[in-house]
C-alpha cells in the first residue's frame, strides 16, 4: 500500500531564510503528487501539483523517483506562509478520473518575523 | 459559492448513527470524502462520481454514502463509536478531461461522547 511521510511535524523559520518541507513516499509505481495548505482558519486547498511543474506563491516541488521524495520549496519564506502543509499521493491506477489520496500527516510551518 | 457541508458541528452519543452532508461546487460530479483527526491524518473513505460509488477506503462498513443526481453527497456512519470523533470533509472535484479543479469544504465536526 502507499504510503506519504512528512518527517517534520514542526518547522519553524525566519523570514527571508529558505525554507524545505519535506515528503517522502512509497509506492511501486509512477504516482501523482501534490501539497496542499491549510492557512489558519481556512479551508485545505491545493498549492501544486507535481505534473503542472508550476510555481505558486513561490513554492516549488520537485519529483525525484530515485529518492521517491517531493519536497516543497521556497528561496525566502514570507510570514503568510506560516501554515499547515500536507503533502498527498494519487495512485493513478485508482481509477480514471479518480481523486483518492493518501496524504501525509502534515508539517506546520512558522515563519518568524 | 464554494463546497457546503452541513451540519457544522454535532454530537452523538455511542450506538446512535449520523448522516452528514455535502454540496459540491456547481458542475462538479465527483465528490470524496475524508475523515480527519489528530492521530491518523486525512484518511480517505469514499469516492463518488455520477451517484456510483468509485472507490472506498479502508473502514468498516459502518461507514456508508451515497450521491444524488444533483451532486450532492451524503455520508452516513451507524452504531457510532467513540473512535469516530473527527473531522469529516467532503471535497468536490472537476471532471476529466476538465482543468484540474479540487474544493474543500469546511468540514462537520462529529463528536461521539
Amino acid at each position: 500500500a502507499q504510503r506519504v511521510t512528512q518527517p517534520e511535524k514542526l518547522l519553524s523559520v525566519f523570514k527571508g531564510a529558505p525554507v524545505e518541507l519535506k515528503c517522502n513516499y512509497s509506492y511501486s509505481g509512477s504516482p501523482e503528487l501534490f501539497w496542499y495548505v491549510q492557512y489558519s482558519r481556512q479551508r485545505l486547498q491545493l498549492l501544486l501539483r507535481h505534473i503542472s511543474r508550476e510555481s505558486i506563491k513561490g513554492f516549488t516541488a520537485d519529483l525525484n523517483k530515485g529518492e521517491t521524495s517531493f519536497h516543497l520549496k521556497k528561496p525566502f519564506a514570507q510570514e503568510e506562509d506560516s501554515a499547515i502543509y500536507y503533502c498527498a499521493l494519487r495512485d493513478p491506477y485508482s481509477g480514471a478520473g479518480s481523486y483518492q489520496l493518501t496524504f501525509g500527516k502534515g508539517t506546520k510551518l512558522s515563519v518568524i518575523p | 459559492t464554494g463546497v457546503t457541508q452541513s451540519p457544522t458541528h454535532l454530537i452523538k452519543t455511542r450506538g446512535q448513527q449520523v448522516t452528514l452532508s455535502c454540496s459540491p461546487i456547481s458542475g462538479h460530479r465527483s465528490v470524496s470524502w475524508y475523515q480527519q483527526t489528530p492521530g491518523q491524518g486525512l484518511q480517505f473513505l469514499f469516492e463518488y462520481f455520477s451517484e456510483t460509488q468509485r472507490n472506498k477506503g479502508n473502514f468498516p462498513g459502518r461507514f456508508s454514502g451515497r450521491q444524488f443526481s444533483n451532486s450532492r453527497s451524503e455520508m452516513n456512519v451507524s452504531t457510532l463509536e467513540l473512535g469516530d470523533s473527527a473531522l469529516y470533509l467532503c471535497v468536490s472535484s472537476s471532471m476529466p478531461g476538465q482543468p484540474y479543479e479540487q474544493y474543500f469544504g469546511p468540514g462537520t465536526r462529529l463528536t461521539v461522547t
